[in-house]
């Protein structure tokens, strides 16, 4: 069965302190992976595509990257104002018309 | 520059009742799908549809109805709603003629069933 898988569950940081969220999968043939954001109480928005092992995109503070099994979405010096929940999602090419397979989310706590 | 909007936001129902769930988006995007987002399961897809009058079922379609008469709303109905269908709704729609396939996410509508 494909799956999506995120880690951790939860992290908290210091203002300042760099780190990485970690997204897994399993499908056979993606198409293209996604990172969205989404605060309380709001829909998901979004933040990057990629397409294929070895590309990598920057918004600010965030970059991700895509490998073959996963995706890291890197966040430099973070700030308070990043605190969201960071969705990761996937098309795959054996799929149908263009569904997303959703991880949980990885909340981010970002602390002054 | 709407976008993507939702309504009602929030809505308290009773169970047996039909309840409706409107999506309207201001882009002309072929395609939409309503989600489903509930603690410990993430966003699940419960309805797409490709064009106006062409939908198919997601992941959890039961007890759920949609229709496309025009390609800007995708309304959905919970024919007889049940205690099980609490939860955050949310459209999507996106445009597969671009480059990308990204599909951009209405505000939500938050529904409890008593």
């Amino acid at each position: 069965e494909d799956q999506v898988t995120q880690s951790p569950e939860a992290l908290r940081l210091q203002e300042g302190e760099s780190s990485s969220l970690n997204c897994s999968y399993t499908v056979s043939g993606l198409r293209g992976l996604f990172w969205y954001r989404q605060d309380p109480g709001k829909g998901p928005e979004f933040l990057f595509t990629l397409y294929s092992a070895g590309e990598e995109k920057e918004k600010e503070r965030l970059k991700a990257t895509l490998t073959k099994k996963e995706s890291f979405l890197h966040i430099t010096a973070p700030k308070p104002e990043d605190s969201a929940t960071y969705l990761c999602a996937v098309t795959y090419s054996g799929g149908s018309n263009y569904k997303l397979t959703f991880g949980k989310g990885t909340l981010l706590t970002v602390n002054p | 520059d709407a976008g993507i909007t939702q309504s009602p936001r929030y809505k308290i129902t009773e169970t047996g009742r039909q309840v409706t769930l409107m999506c309207h988006q201001t882009w002309s995007h072929s395609y939409m799908f309503w989600y489903r987002q509930d603690l410990g399961h993430g966003l699940r897809l419960i309805y797409y549809s490709a064009a106006a009058d062409i939908t198919d079922k997601g992941e959890v379609p039961d007890g759920y109805v949609v229709s496309r008469s025009k390609t800007e709303n995708f309304p959905l109905t919970l024919e007889s709603a049940t205690r099980s269908q609490t939860s955050v709704y949310f459209c999507a729609s996106s445009d597969p003629t671009t480059t990308t396939d990204t599909q951009y996410f209405g505000p939500g509508t938050r529904l409890t069933v008593l």
